[in-house]
C-alpha cells in the first residue's frame, strides 16, 4: 500500500516549456487534489477532482490544466511554464467517509 | 473567503517542554480541521483530525482541540522531543471539497 505517490520529484524547466506531474493513489479515494506550496504562504488548492469524470478549479487554477484519467490518477499540466510557477506541487486525496486528506512526498519545480 | 492563520510562525523551546500551537481561522462555518506535520522536504502526515462536532482528540502525546464559535484550534504537544521538530500546519474543510490551509509553525526542540 504505496498511499499517494507523485512523479517526478525534482524538475527544471526553461520558460514556455510544458511538462506534466503524475500522481496516483491506491486507496480507492474518490476525490483528488493539485495543490502548491511557496514559502511563507499555506498550501493553495489548484484543481480537484471529486470523483472520476470530474475535475474543478480551486484558488489558482490559471496556467494549469487537469486530467482525471481513471479513479487512480490525477495529473497536472503546465503547458507553457512560467518563472511564478517555481513551487513545490503536491498531490492529496480524501477518504470518502471522514474526508481526511493524504498526501504524496512533492514535486520540486523551477522555472527559469 | 476563508482565511487561516497560525501564530507563531515559528517557535524554539527546549526538550521537555509541553507546547501550544495555534490555528485561527475567519469563517467558523467549517466542517472539519486537520493537523499536519511536514518535515524538511517532505510532504504531509495527517496527525489530527477533528470533525465539526469535536471538540478535541488526542493521538499519544499530541491533544487537539476546536472552538468552532471563536474560530481556533490549538495543538498541544506533551513533553516535546527532538524529533517534533518540524511545521506543523493546520487545514480547514470549509465546503464539500475546499480545504484552506495555514502557512504553518515550525517548531525547533532543542536537546
Amino acid at each position: 500500500n504505496a498511499g499517494v505517490t507523485q512523479t517526478p520529484k525534482f524538475q527544471v524547466l526553461k520558460t514556455g516549456q510544458s511538462m506534466t506531474l503524475q500522481c496516483a493513489q491506491d486507496m480507492n479515494h474518490n476525490s483528488m487534489y493539485w495543490y502548491r506550496q511557496d514559502p511563507g504562504m499555506g498550501l493553495r488548492l489548484i484543481y480537484y477532482s471529486a470523483s472520476e469524470g470530474t475535475t474543478d478549479k480551486g484558488e489558482v487554477p490559471n496556467g494549469y490544466n487537469v486530467s482525471r484519467l481513471n479513479k487512480r490518477e490525477f495529473s497536472l499540466r503546465l503547458e507553457s511554464a512560467a518563472p511564478s510557477q517555481t513551487s513545490v506541487y503536491f498531490c492529496a486525496s480524501r477518504d470518502r467517509d471522514w474526508y481526511e486528506q493524504y498526501f504524496g512526498p512533492g514535486t520540486r519545480l523551477t522555472v527559469t | 473567503k476563508q482565511e487561516v492563520t497560525q501564530i507563531p510562525a515559528a517557535l524554539s523551546v527546549p526538550e521537555g517542554e509541553n507546547l501550544v500551537l495555534n490555528c485561527s481561522f475567519t469563517d467558523s462555518a467549517i466542517y472539519n480541521l486537520q493537523w499536519f506535520r511536514q518535515d524538511p522536504g517532505k510532504g504531509l502526515t495527517s496527525l489530527l483530525l477533528i470533525q465539526s462536532s469535536q471538540r478535541e482528540q488526542t493521538s499519544g502525546r499530541l491533544n487537539a482541540s476546536l472552538d468552532k464559535s471563536s474560530g481556533r484550534s490549538t495543538l498541544y504537544i506533551a513533553a516535546s522531543q527532538p524529533g517534533d521538530s518540524a511545521t506543523y500546519l493546520c487545514a480547514v474543510r470549509h465546503n464539500f471539497n475546499k480545504f484552506y490551509f495555514g502557512s504553518g509553525t515550525k517548531l525547533n526542540v532543542k536537546p
